[in-house]
């Protein structure tokens, strides 16, 4: 099994709400990725963890939050977003250690619109 | 700081003809690179890497790419396109950050459209 879930599909919120992005995965993946993709654009790296602690932040505002409370699941929580900040968030996993040439398997991605 | 260029915001073939998407490379490391697909509202998928094990690298799909260091190149190829290749597809890069997991960075991507 090589997928990557991420709930909900789609989610609309106002810029004074607070919301979450979930990612799970079951292949046993150590390392986990947030990416943003804007309409018509490549994905661009937001957070990586690496064995649950977080190891990059593409200097991401404060308005986003990570959280990897376990190997499996990776979340992403949302508050005074912008209208820019709508977008197609994809969750992705790897096997971890100090590999480059891991495959990173990609979710279906959240698509969020900021009113 | 590792990137990718591919040449080509919009490549357009007739289904059968030769897919040729390119991808160009720089990086002060050896380079470990990837292609992926992304079909309409989904996520991306895997088509093949390079890790340096082989130069001509084959994937799923009938795709293959060739790893060429002289030319910084690593250009993706099938030999007969389907309908069902149309997609967008991204070139990718892994950051070279040297910790435990790499974060990728991608290309612009090249929209492939197939002519019936």
């Amino acid at each position: 099994d090589t997928e990557v879930t991420q709930t909900p599909k789609h989610l609309v919120m106002g810029m004074t709400n607070k919301k979450s992005l979930k990612c799970e995965q079951h292949m046993g993946h150590r390392a986990m990725y947030w990416y943003k993709q804007k309409a018509k654009k490549p994905p661009e790296l937001m957070f990586v963890y690496s064995y649950e602690k977080l190891s990059i932040n593409e200097s991401v505002p404060s308005r986003f939050s990570p959280e990897c409370p376990n190997s499996s699941l990776l979340n992403l929580h949302l508050h005074a977003l912008q209208p820019e900040d709508s977008a197609l968030y994809l969750c992705a996993s790897s096997q971890g250690g100090r590999r480059r040439t891991d495959t990173q398997y990609f979710g279906p991605g959240t698509r969020l619109t900021v009113l | 700081a590792q990137s990718v260029t591919q040449l080509g915001s919009h490549v357009s073939v007739s289904e059968g003809a030769l897919v040729l998407l390119r991808c160009n490379y720089s990086s002060s490391v050896p380079p470990y690179l990837f292609w992926y697909v992304q079909y309409p509202n989904q996520g991306l998928q895997l088509l093949l890497k390079y890790t340096s094990a082989a130069t001509l690298v084959k994937g799923i799909n009938g795709f293959e790419a060739e790893f060429k260091k002289s030319e910084t190149s690593f250009h993706l190829t099938k030999p007969s396109a389907h309908m069902s290749d149309a997609a967008e597809y991204f070139c990718a890069v892994t950051l070279g950050s040297g910790g435990g997991a790499d974060g990728l960075t991608f290309g612009k991507g090249t929209h492939l459209i197939i002519q019936p």
